[in-house]
């Protein structure tokens, strides 16, 4: 089947916009993380749902940064005003159990957002 | 929090070289993945492991929990094996923290 997909794949944003970055995660999987990932660096967990609850969200950098996954499903990440440090990529997975850590994680291929 | 080291940062190795990328975590964890980043962004899961050593094709990753150690090894590399291999940690005690990445070491096979 269909891995996980991600809309857009880039985006320009000017400073003080609002983004949504959108994720499918394959279907029927329970778990789904957003990550950020900085130019160079390796990912960095935002938050983190079990179905339509959002478990943790412990990672968001600000409240700036809001997620929902309202039926268990398709994810949204939303950026209020970004500013320049918002610029990464926005990596979303998802896994087919719950306490999905100990699960194999899919990847999918993450939103480029660059914000000037 | 855990903190993860990777090394090398960068590695040029030639076709056909056995290849080892070690990583490192500081506090005890419940599983470990290998993860492998092409340009462009996308991630694919190579390998996720609690104890011992497992092996896929020319791929082989052992995690040693005593030393809180990984490695990954590649045999009979090839150009195509160029990419990020990224190492990341479940923290154990349960909670919903996420994982915890390396910054990863990025990998050319020259032809």
């Amino acid at each position: 089947g269909a891995g996980v997909s991600q809309s857009p794949r880039y985006k320009v944003a000017k400073r003080g916009q609002d983004v949504a970055l959108r994720c499918d995660p394959i279907s029927g999987h329970v778990s789904l993380f957003w990550y950020q990932q900085a130019l160079g660096q390796g990912p960095e967990f935002l938050t983190y749902f079990q179905n339509e609850a959002q478990l943790d969200k412990s990672g968001l950098p600000s409240d700036r940064f809001f997620a929902e996954r309202p039926e268990g499903s398709v994810s949204t990440l939303k950026i209020q005003r970004t500013q320049q440090e918002d610029s990464a990529v926005y990596l979303c997975a998802s896994s087919e159990r719950l306490a999905g850590f100990f699960d194999e994680q899919y990847f999918g291929p993450g939103t480029r957002l660059t914000v000037t | 929090k855990n903190e993860v080291e990777q090394s090398p940062q960068n590695l040029t190795a030639q076709e056909g070289e056995f290849i080892t990328i070690n990583c490192s975590y500081s506090v005890g964890i419940s599983a470990l993945h290998w993860l492998q980043q092409h340009p462009g962004g996308g991630i694919v899961s190579l390998f996720m492991l609690s104890s011992g050593k497992k092996k896929h094709g020319r791929l082989i990753a052992t995690i040693n929990i005593q030393e809180k150690h990984s490695s990954l090894h590649i045999t009979a590399s090839h150009p195509r094996d160029s990419a990020v291999y990224i190492c990341a940690v479940a923290n154990s005690g349960g909670g919903a923290d996420g994982l915890t990445f390396g910054k990863g070491t990025h990998l050319i096979i020259q032809p």
